[in-house]
C-alpha cells in the first residue's frame, strides 16, 4: 500500500499571514494529483487537479505546484482568512487506486 | 445545476445486516466514486465507477460493492457488516476518471451507524 504524506499536521497562523503546506507522494506510477479542502459538517471541496510535473495553478489567494519526478506538491495560501481555516487533503491517483494523504489542519486565529 | 445527492442521509444497521447506499451523480458526469471516513483511518478510497464500469477500486474486503447504471447513479452495497464499517460515506462525481484532470464534486453523504 503506498503512503502520502502531509506536513505539518496542524497550522495555526494570524489573519493575513501566507502559509504553505506539503504533500509527499511516491514518483513512480504517477496519474494525478488531486488537492481538497474540508471545512468541518461540510463535503470536501476540490481545489486543484494537477498532473504535468512542473505544473502550477493558482484559485484567488491559493496556488499549487506539482513536482512529479521527486514526488511532491506545495499548496500555498497568501494572505490567510478566518474562512480559510478547514483540513486541506492531497490524494494521489496511481494505478487503478486512489490514496489520501492524513490532512493539514489549518487554523486562521483574527 | 443540481449538486451530488445521497440517500440515505442517516442509516442505523445491526451486525450483519447489509446496506444499499445511493449516489446520483450531477448531470452529465459519467464518474462516480465512493469513499469512507473514519476517525482512525480518515478518508479512504472505496471504488470508481466510469459509464456502469469499475474502473478503480481501493483496498477494501469483497463485502464492499457498488454498481453504475446507464444514468449514471451509482449504488453502493456493504453486506455482512461489521461494527467498523460505521463511518461516513462520501460520493462523488465528475466529468471523466480520476486518474484525469478532472474536478470531483462531493455529495453530503451518509453516516451509517452500526450497531
Amino acid at each position: 500500500i503506498l503512503n502520502v504524506e502531509q506536513s505539518p499536521q496542524s497550522l495555526h497562523v494570524q489573519e493575513g499571514d501566507s502559509t504553505n503546506f506539503t504533500c509527499s507522494f511516491p514518483s513512480s506510477n504517477f496519474y494525478a494529483l488531486h488537492w481538497y479542502r474540508w471545512e468541518t459538517a461540510k463535503s470536501p471541496e476540490a481545489l486543484f487537479v494537477m498532473t504535468l510535473n512542473g505544473d502550477e495553478k493558482k484559485k484567488g489567494r491559493i496556488s499549487a505546484t506539482l513536482n512529479t519526478k521527486e514526488g511532491y506538491s506545495y499548496l500555498y495560501i497568501k494572505g490567510s482568512q478566518p474562512e480559510d481555516s478547514a483540513t486541506y487533503l492531497c490524494a494521489f491517483a496511481y494505478g487503478q487506486n486512489f490514496v489520501f494523504g492524513p490532512g493539514t489542519r489549518l487554523s486562521v486565529l483574527p | 445545476k443540481a449538486g451530488v445527492t445521497q440517500t440515505p442521509r442517516y442509516l442505523i444497521k445491526t451486525r450483519g445486516q447489509q446496506v444499499t447506499l445511493s449516489c446520483s451523480p450531477i448531470s452529465g458526469h459519467r464518474s462516480v466514486s465512493w469513499y469512507q471516513q473514519t476517525p482512525g483511518q480518515g478518508l479512504q478510497f472505496l471504488f470508481e465507477y466510469f459509464s456502469e464500469t469499475q474502473r478503480n477500486k481501493g483496498n477494501f474486503p469483497g463485502r464492499f460493492s457498488g454498481r453504475q447504471f446507464s444514468n449514471s447513479r451509482s449504488e453502493m452495497n456493504v453486506s455482512t457488516l461489521e461494527l467498523g464499517d460505521s463511518a461516513l460515506y462520501l460520493c462523488a462525481s465528475s466529468r471523466q476518471n480520476i486518474a484525469e484532470e478532472e474536478t470531483q464534486y462531493f455529495g453530503p453523504g451518509t453516516r451509517l451507524l452500526v450497531l
